[in-house]
């Protein structure tokens, strides 16, 4: 089975950075993903892993470790409109994608 | 808009009903994949087709069931419906490939009185 693990809230001040925690147990690692949901509203794609490393992408980049079993979305310039939840997935050789359970961010002025 | 059109938007039934809920992929996406978020929970996989066939399962439920007909619209069946398979249920689509990120449809939220 897979595992995955995140915190379940964080809070951050807007303009300020915030990283986001991932951590993973999975057979048949086949890269990690990281989506955003606003309540109520589907999952939009943010960001895709799968060799070690930092992938950059304008405010928000995305690491992972492999080895580690570990990966994290880092946000920078924080806007309130990015009060919203941050999923990480890992998906599988298998074609199996497991969701985590979200983390819940709440920027404030 | 993601490409991906979820069919109805909302449902209303009652315990002990069936229901279909619809999914057409964007265009070009041969793999749908099928998920159930119920309140406070993350999204659960269910089901993913590929070209027609079943692909991968997750913690579906046997009265539950789905498939992807030939022009790659999915279906996911709900019988005997139960209080608490009341939730948002998301269809995605992508190509395929495992790198490819999932569009996500809008949902269905299905409530069960």
């Amino acid at each position: 089975g897979q595992n995955i693990d995140q915190p379940t809230e964080m809070t951050a001040t807007e303009g300020a950075i915030v990283q986001i925690n991932c951590t993973y147990q999975t057979s048949g690692f086949n890269g990690l993903f990281w989506y955003q949901q606003h309540a109520g509203e589907a999952p939009t794609f943010l960001s895709y892993n799968v060799l070690d490393g930092l992938e950059e992408k304008g405010r928000f980049s995305s690491f992972l470790s492999r080895s580690k079993g570990y990966s994290y979305l880092l946000l920078k310039e924080l806007q309130m409109k990015d009060s919203a939840s941050y999923l990480c997935a890992v998906a599988t050789n298998a074609g199996k994608s497991t969701f985590g359970d979200g983390t819940t961010l709440t920027v404030k002025p | 808009d993601s490409g991906v059109t979820q069919t109805p938007k909302h449902l209303i039934t009652a315990t002990g009903q069936r229901v279909t809920l619809r999914c057409s992929p964007r265009s070009g996406d041969l793999s749908v994949y099928w998920y159930q978020q119920s309140l406070d929970q993350g999204l659960q996989f269910l089901i993913q087709y590929y070209n027609g066939e079943e692909r991968a399962k997750g913690n579906i439920l046997e009265r539950f069931s789905a498939q992807q007909f030939p022009d790659l619209h999915s279906e996911l069946n709900l019988s005997s419906l139960e209080l608490g398979d009341s939730a948002l249920y998301f269809c995605a689509s992508s190509l395929g490939e495992p790198n490819t990120e999932a569009f996500f449809g809008q949902g269905t939220r299905l409530t069960v009185v």
